[in-house]
């Protein structure tokens, strides 16, 4: 079965820290993928996602994630992380033509003033 | 647009009665999916339908969940009889890409709580 693993539970940075994301999946087929991010008391919004093309993909807020088929990873970063983007982060994989989002477990980012 | 609307937002209920959750997606939309969401599992995808039509149902824990979609502009969630262990926010999120469903646009949640 397809799954997708966010190794990093919690994270805490200070302003201005860099911030990587890991996820990795398990599927060897084509995928789609994405990044949700859930403020807190929020639902949550698509931050980024890849279809083809350029594996380096910009999204929202300054974020970016690199698709590295070899790997089967999507890495989420950010050079400098603010107060503000303190918030839970979802990694999300679909099968293409499945039409199915699987989730990964979420990573808590608490960023300190 | 107003987005994906569902209601209620909060739901408080005892163990045993049936629960009712609602979910308008966004016009146009064509998909529909219903997730959970807990502290223990995460976010777990239940249903989903195509055209108002259920598509994948193998997410939905027991037969004590039943989903329907009457048209392209409601869908219901129904848990009958409610468990403690039904506590969960509910998130109801609708699609338009026909070619993908990655791009999913969710609602605000319904936090339920069974006592």
């Amino acid at each position: 079965a397809q799954s997708v693993s966010q190794h990093n539970h919690h994270v805490i940075l200070s302003e201005a820290a860099s911030l990587e994301l890991g996820c990795n999946y398990s599927y060897g087929g084509t995928v789609n993928l994405f990044w949700y991010v859930q403020y807190p008391g929020q639902h949550l919004q698509l931050l980024l996602k890849y279809f083809s093309g350029d594996p380096l993909v910009k999204g929202i807020k300054g974020f970016e994630a690199e698709f590295i088929k070899s790997k089967f990873s999507f890495n989420l970063r950010k050079p400098s992380v603010q107060w503000s983007d303190t918030a839970e982060y979802f990694c999300a994989v679909e099968n293409t033509g499945f039409q199915k989002l699987v989730f990964g477990t979420g990573t808590r980012l608490l960023v300190s003033p | 647009d107003a987005g994906v609307i569902q209601s209620p937002r909060h739901e408080v209920t005892e163990m045993g009665q049936e629960v009712t959750l609602r979910c308008k997606p966004i016009s146009g939309h064509n998909s529909l999916f219903w997730y959970r969401q807990t502290m223990m599992r995460g976010l777990e995808l239940l249903i989903y339908f195509n055209n108002n039509v259920p598509i994948d149902d193998s997410g939905m824990p027991e037969d004590r969940f039943s989903a329907k979609m009457p048209n392209a502009s409601f869908s219901t969630l129904k848990i009958q009889p409610s468990e403690p262990r039904d506590s969960a926010v509910y998130f109801c999120a609708s699609s338009p890409d026909r070619r993908s469903s990655g791009e999913q646009f969710f609602g605000p949640g319904t936090r339920l709580t069974v006592l």
